[in-house]
């Protein structure tokens, strides 16, 4: 299995702060995503990345951006947090587009 | 625009009896397509999928599935579940042309003892 982490594991935060989310692969993946998963959705993709420095918008994308300076890191900041934004995130690589996406063991979000 | 459908939400099912969890898709262009298992708690893993080839696909744990291009389905099954099986399964379908990958809303297994 490709190794990716996430961290922090679980955060609670209030409405109006800035919060960033971490993902490392250490697999050489040139491809990562970020998702969020809510009941009833299944997962949606929020960014996802396929270089360095190179990244592009999901359908679920609005108060979100990314940021990705090295090939094992993908940055996910809510540039100011709401109650919508509670979820679960989820964080994966590919080796290459469209093929089996390896997924971290996700960070729970609550906003308060 | 490509979609994929899991009817069913939730599927309960007595140990060791088969199952079969339904995925369908819509995409004018081919696709690759692919069932993940969620445990609780857990990120997704990978139990199989189609690129090419044959249309019978055997993945992990028991797990087959059959691409049914004329359907647009790729229905998941399990000839005998186990306590184990209980968890959240996804479809997903990637158009190979640009690599665009959609989620179905999953649904929940879970086997009765």
């Amino acid at each position: 299995d490709a190794g990716i982490t996430q961290s922090p594991r679980h955060k609670v935060t209030e409405t109006g702060t800035p919060v960033t989310l971490r993902c490392h692969q250490t697999e050489n993946h040139r491809y990562m995503y970020w998702y969020r998963q809510d009941p009833g959705h299944g997962l949606r993709l929020i960014h996802y990345s396929y270089g360095v420095k190179d990244t592009d918008k999901g359908e679920v994308s609005d108060g979100y951006s990314v940021s990705r300076s090295k090939t094992e890191d993908f940055l996910l900041t809510l540039e100011s947090a709401t109650s919508s934004q509670t979820s679960v995130y989820f964080c994966a690589s590919s080796i290459a587009g469209g093929d089996t996406q390896y997924f971290g063991p996700g960070t729970r979000l609550t906003v308060l | 625009a490509q979609s994929v459908t899991q009817l069913d939400s939730q599927v309960p099912v007595f140990e060791e009896a088969p199952v079969e969890l339904r995925c369908n898709y819509s995409s004018s262009v081919s696709v690759y397509l692919f069932w993940y298992v969620q445990y609780p708690n857990q990120g997704l893993q990978l139990l199989l999928k189609y690129l090419s080839g044959s249309t019978l696909v055997k993945g992990i744990n028991g797990f087959e599935a059959e691409f049914n291009k004329s359907q647009t389905s790729f229905h998941l099954r399990k000839p005998s579940v186990h306590i184990s099986d209980t968890a959240e399964y996804f479809c997903a379908v990637s158009d190979r042309g640009t690599y665009k990958y959609i989620f179905g809303t999953g649904t929940r297994l879970k086997v009765l003892a």
